[in-house]
């Protein structure tokens, strides 16, 4: 089956440490994205790559780190510089490595808690 | 920073009701507007990419219409079924520079009862 596939479902951060969500896509798609969802509030763009080795910053980029080595892999690396990481985290993709007008595909999420 | 408003906030309907709501987005500099919608425990799924003013869109018996000069889009469901709930969000693109990117809503939570 072709898809998104984010992990873990649940991650736990203590105090001063950096994590990692995973992002995969078999799409084939060039485009991929990072969202993170606040109760109340839209979607937000963190990061986004167009095609590998590159990637461009969002709306809410500080505290965030990202990395485009393969097409299929779009890891999020949540530092110890982000003071409010509490969210649900969300990863797309898309066909599109020019701009936004394509269909975004999203994985199922993952949902980050500060211990 | 853009604003795009959605409403209702939430709405809650009985089976077989029809129902609509809004998506308001700046009018100026438009490029794209996107439906999606987003089930309980699952990943949002694409309902429509929108670009021309006047564009309508059906998909079963959803549908939705476009008007970028003064800056809303309509999304319809016609006949509501209880599979049917779920938060519908919009997403709109502005044209210019270089940094083209999805601004969301906070979406339209609809109840279909049965």
């Amino acid at each position: 089956d072709g898809g998104i596939t984010q992990s873990p479902k649940y991650l736990f951060r203590k105090e001063g440490q950096n994590v990692t969500l995973s992002c995969e896509q078999n799409l084939n798609h060039d485009a991929m994205y990072w969202y993170r969802q606040d109760p109340g509030q839209g979607l937000r763009l963190i990061y986004y790559s167009q095609i590998v080795n590159d990637f461009q910053k969002g709306d809410i980029a500080e505290g965030y780190s990202v990395s485009r080595e393969k097409k299929e892999s779009f890891p999020l690396t949540v530092t110890s510089a982000q003071k409010n990481p509490t969210a649900f985290y969300l990863c797309a993709s898309s066909i599109d490595a020019t701009g936004f007008l394509e269909t975004q595909y999203f994985g199922p999420g993952t949902r980050l808690l500060v211990l | 920073i853009l604003n795009v408003e959605q409403s209702p906030q939430s709405l809650h309907v009985q089976e077989g009701d029809s129902t609509n709501f809004t998506c308001s987005f700046p009018s100026s500099n438009f490029y794209a507007l996107h439906w999606y919608r987003w089930e309980t425990a699952k990943s949002p799924e694409a309902l429509f990419v929108m670009t021309l003013n006047g564009d309508e869109k059906k998909k079963g018996r959803i549908s939705a219409t476009l008007n970028t000069k003064e800056g809303y889009s309509y999304l319809y469901i016609k006949g509501s079924q209880p599979e049917d709930s779920a938060t519908y969000l919009c997403a709109f693109i502005r044209s210019g520079g270089s940094n083209y990117k999805l601004t969301f809503g906070k979406g339209t939570l609809l109840t279909v009862n049965p």
